[in-house]
């Protein structure tokens, strides 16, 4: 199986802060690879897949970059209601497997 | 506007069985491959399994924590998959989404709770 490992499993940012949430895949996926954000008692909302390409209706301020093993999630001009859980996925082969999430807290 | 219902999530004892189904609408069912993805109270996220679209059969893969256990199925004409869940462990307590899929898991319903416990 292929293990997804997120850094940092959390972490604290002001308003207006940029971000950057690291996923690191146990062997190369290409770019098959998507960013969920996930609200508490909400359930999750996809927000970027292949990578890079965001979902219709997800805001600029969240972009993806990466291919093979290391990938990036980067949230700009950060604002209250992006405090959530984010998480990545891999979708090269099966299982497919889930990073265990990073949390975000907006101070 | 897609939407995915799921229901028959229950309190049910170990070793018992229960059926989840996914209503679906806004789109062309039959076309879509439809994942089911749990979470575990105050965990991550697990995915379950697959049932890919008409054009590849309908066929299924499985997490290994479910397979044999879990059988995931789809009515085209209804616009619905299912989850039947045999055998059920305390560990399969959470609740369970069904999500559509395309580059990945597009489209996430509400998910229903499953407890498993005597």
């Amino acid at each position: 199986d292929i293990q997804m490992t997120q850094s940092p499993s959390s972490l604290s940012a002001s308003v207006g802060d940029r971000v950057t949430i690291t996923c690191r895949a146990s062997q190369g996926i290409n770019i098959k690879l998507g960013w969920f954000q996930q609200k508490p008692e909400k359930a999750p909302k996809s927000l970027i897949y292949d990578a890079t390409t965001l979902r219709g209706g997800v805001p600029s301020k969240f972009s993806g970059s990466g291919s093979g093993t290391d990938f990036t999630l980067t949230i700009t001009s950060l604002q209250p209601e992006d405090s959530a859980t984010y998480y990545c996925q891999q979708y090269y082969n099966y299982p497919i497997t889930f990073g265990q999430g990073t949390r975000l807290e907006i101070k | 506007e897609v939407q995915l219902v799921e229901s028959g999530g229950d309190l049910v004892q170990p070793g018992g069985s229960l059926r989840l189904s996914c209503a679906a609408s806004g789109f062309t069912f039959s076309d879509y491959h439809m994942d089911w993805v749990r979470q575990a109270p105050g965990k991550g996220l697990e995915w379950v399994g697959r049932s890919r679209d008409k054009g590849n059969s309908y066929t299924t893969e499985y997490a290994a924590s479910v397979k044999g256990r879990f059988t995931i199925s789809r009515d085209d004409s209804k616009n619905s998959v299912h989850l039947q869940m045999n055998t059920l462990k305390t560990e399969d307590t959470a609740v369970y989404y069904c999500g559509r899929v395309l580059r990945g898991l597009e489209y996430w319903g509400q998910g229903t709770l499953v407890t498993v416990s005597s």
